[in-house]
């Protein structure tokens, strides 16, 4: 089955450090969006992309996070410096837009922890 | 981007249907409704996603109102497998519009007794 594969599974970083999160979308898919997920937040849309265009990233800290997709087989999202707030799941996940309601398949996401 | 309601949690016994109810009185002509759900330490899956009416799959059905303002996520013979948190979630993934996220609240979480 096709999946969406993400990079690190689990990172373990000290506040201040980058950190960069990986995501290989499913072949074929034009849409990447990266969610973030705490006990007190839920699963909150950080930003998404469309032909590896960014659509929309309003939901992402801009003095720290940046979302890129240097080509259609790679996105990442980057935190620089990194704080122990930071600390989340962040999954990603891709789409694409081909009929209508069409379904987004999310990654295992990228276990991070900022001490 | 229109609202959704869900029980916090819900309990089922195994083998017996569970009816997940979504309120979302806000919905707009052009919203589908989605049903993903999230499994412990897993990523969200779909489920099953609708316009107007009802549907079918292997997972799950999904009963949609008439006036489309509520619906319901019906699993047929509840499992074990099942228990995890279910997601309404009212999106338009249109190509070319600044429309097509996903948001996501909170959920019901749905437990599954032997």
């Amino acid at each position: 089955d096709a999946r969406v594969t993400q990079t690190p599974r689990h990172k373990v970083t000290e506040m201040g450090q980058e950190v960069t999160m990986r995501c290989q979308p499913i072949l074929g898919h034009n849409t990447v969006f990266w969610y973030r997920q705490t006990m007190m937040q839920g699963l909150e849309l950080l930003a998404y992309f469309r032909n590896r265009a960014p659509l929309d990233d309003s939901g992402m800290p801009k003095d720290r996070f940046s979302a890129e997709m240097p080509d259609a087989t790679l996105a990442t999202l980057k935190i620089q410096p990194s704080e122990p707030r930071d600390s989340a799941v962040y999954f990603c996940a891709s789409g694409f837009r081909g009929g209508s309601g069409n379904t987004i398949y999310f990654g295992e996401g990228s276990w991070l922890t900022v001490v | 981007d229109a609202k959704t309601t869900q029980p916090n949690s819900m309990e089922s016994n195994e083998e017996e249907p569970v009816h997940l109810p979504c309120n979302h009185s806000t919905i707009s002509g052009t919203d589908y409704i989605h049903w993903y759900r999230q499994l412990p330490s897993q990523g969200p899956e779909y489920v099953i996603h609708g316009l107007t009416s009802n549907v079918n799959n292997r997972m799950a059905s999904l009963a949609i109102a008439e006036d489309r303002k509520s619906s319901t996520l019906i699993l047929h013979r509840a499992t074990l497998r099942d228990a995890a948190v279910y997601y309404c979630i009212l999106g338009y993934f249109h190509y070319g519009g600044s429309q097509g996220n996903l948001i996501f609240g909170k959920g019901t979480k749905l437990s599954v007794k032997p």
